[in-house]
C-alpha cells in the first residue's frame, strides 16, 4: 500500500490566517492526490482533486499544489467554517490510502 | 440532488456477520464505481472497497479482502458490503462514496451519511 503522511497532525490558527498543510506520499504518485474537509458528526466533503483542481462550490481560498511525492493544500484566508479535519487520498493505486488527517483548530 | 442513503448497520458479536446497503438516487447509479469507506471512533478515514460500473473492477482493502464481499444491484440502485467474519477492528461509521475521474484521476464527489457498525462482544 501507498503510505500518505500529513503534517502537521493538528495545527491552531485565527480566521484570516493563511494555512498550509502538507502530504507526502510514499512514492510517487504523480497528480492522483485529493482533499477532503470534514467537520464533526459528517461526511466529508471534497475540496480538491488531482492535486490542483478545485471541486465546484468550493470557496477560492482554498488551492491545492504539488506532484509526484510532496502536495500541500493551502487557505489562504481562514474562514471560522473551514475549522475541521483535513485529510488527503491517493488514487494512483486501485487500493486507495487516506492520510491521517490534520485537525485545524481555533487559536 | 445526488443522494446515497446507507442502512444495515448494528451491534454483532465478534465472528457474525452483517450485511450494509447503500440506496443512491439523483444519479445514473449503473455507470458510475462506487466505494465503501470507514471511519472508527475518533480515527481517520479508511478506504475499505470499490466496486466498478457492470462489477467490472472490484477492489478491497487488505484489512477487509477474504472477508468483505462488496456488490451491486443496479435495477435497485443499491450497493452492498457483505461483512463476515467481524472483527472488533472492524467497528466504525461505513459511507458509501461515488466516484467520478478526471484524466484518470479518481475520486469521490459525493458521500452518504454512513451508518454504524459496532462489533462487541
Amino acid at each position: 500500500d501507498i503510505q500518505m503522511t500529513q503534517s502537521p497532525s493538528s495545527l491552531s490558527a485565527s480566521v484570516g490566517d493563511r494555512v498550509t498543510i502538507t502530504c507526502r506520499a510514499g512514492q510517487s504518485i504523480g497528480i492522483f492526490l485529493n482533499w477532503y474537509q470534514q467537520k464533526p458528526g459528517k461526511a466529508p466533503k471534497l475540496l480538491i482533486y488531482a492535486a490542483t483542481s478545485l471541486q465546484s462550490g468550493v470557496p477560492s481560498r482554498f488551492s491545492g499544489s504539488g506532484s509526484g511525492t510532496n502536495f500541500t493544500l493551502t487557505i489562504s484566508s481562514l474562514q471560522a467554517e473551514d475549522f475541521a479535519t483535513y485529510y488527503c487520498e491517493q488514487t494512483n493505486s486501485n487500493l486507495r490510502t487516506f492520510g491521517q488527517g490534520t485537525k485545524l483548530e481555533i487559536k | 440532488e445526488v443522494q446515497l442513503v446507507e442502512s444495515g448497520g448494528g451491534l454483532v458479536k465478534p465472528g457474525e456477520s452483517l450485511r450494509l446497503s447503500c440506496a443512491a438516487s439523483g444519479f445514473d447509479f449503473s455507470t458510475y464505481t462506487v466505494n465503501w469507506v470507514r471511519q472508527a471512533p475518533g480515527k481517520g478515514l479508511e478506504w475499505v472497497a470499490s466496486i466498478s460500473s457492470s462489477s467490472l473492477h472490484i477492489y478491497y482493502a487488505d484489512s477487509v479482502k477474504g472477508r468483505f464481499t462488496i456488490s451491486r444491484d443496479d435495477a435497485k440502485n443499491s450497493l452492498f458490503l457483505q461483512m463476515n467474519s467481524l472483527r472488533a477492528e472492524d467497528t466504525a461509521l461505513y459511507f458509501c462514496a461515488r466516484d467520478l475521474f478526471w484524466s484518470r484521476v479518481h475520486y469521490m464527489d459525493a458521500w452518504g451519511k454512513g451508518t454504524t457498525v459496532t462489533v462487541s462482544s
